[in-house]
């Protein structure tokens, strides 16, 4: 069974913090994602990574940055939280897209955090 | 501008009628769509999807049509289940990216006694 853990289910931090998301997926997975999902907006994609140092933007990645030292281990970090990073974000895993596998992404639970 | 696009935001069906959920989608590079399952306070779960190549996968009480002529596809459920009362997203992927998939935003679907 595919695993993709996100370190806490709820976070509360202050506007201004450094806050730190972490997720760890443990089948070997070269694709790792980062997404945040907001009532009638659906899931975006903020920042994804398709190996171990790559990153590339997604559709909305003012605000955050990521961090990949290790293929399982994929971190989200909000420089500075703002009260408009209020969401719930969600981490997903794949394979590396071949005509042989379905790209299906497995999900963690999501982690809610709230900036105060 | 919203490429995947679920115009219905709830539906409400009886337990073991059919549930039609519809997905619009503008790209025409997308050639691989899949459907999502989300419970409250759990990740989405992966359902069911399809090539572009083919117009119709069936899988247990899952179905999805696509048509793609008119870019768009749809998720049956029959017979429906108290059990399948969550919010179900459809995703596209673009055939020009690597692995990103595009998302809906979501049905919130409630089968009722």
């Amino acid at each position: 069974d595919v695993k993709v853990t996100q370190s806490s289910r709820y976070l509360v931090k202050r506007t201004g913090e450094k806050v730190f998301l972490e997720c760890v997926q443990d089948m070997d997975h070269e694709n790792m994602f980062w997404y945040r999902q907001d009532p009638g907006l659906g899931l975006r994609l903020i920042y994804f990574s398709y190996d171990v140092k790559m990153k590339e933007k997604g559709d909305i990645p003012e605000g955050y940055s990521v961090s990949r030292e290790k293929k399982e281990r994929f971190s989200l970090i909000l420089e500075s939280a703002s009260t408009n990073q209020t969401s719930m974000y969600l981490c997903a895993s794949s394979f590396l897209r071949t005509s042989f596998t379905k790209n299906i992404q497995y999900f963690g639970a999501g982690t809610r955090l709230s900036v105060l | 501008d919203q490429q995947v696009k679920q115009n219905s935001p709830s539906l409400s069906v009886q337990e073991g009628r059919i549930s039609i959920l519809n997905c619009d989608y503008t790209n025409s590079m997308f050639d691989y769509f899949l459907w999502y399952k989300k419970y409250p306070a759990e990740g989405p779960t992966f359902l069911i999807s399809i090539s572009s190549i083919k117009d119709k996968n069936e899988d247990g009480r899952f179905t999805v049509f696509l048509n793609k002529s008119a870019k768009h596809l749809s998720l049956h459920i029959v017979p429906s289940q108290p059990g399948d009362s969550a919010v179900y997203f459809c995703a596209a992927r673009n055939t020009g990216t690597a692995s990103k998939l595009t998302f809906g935003t979501g049905t919130r679907l409630q089968v009722t006694l």
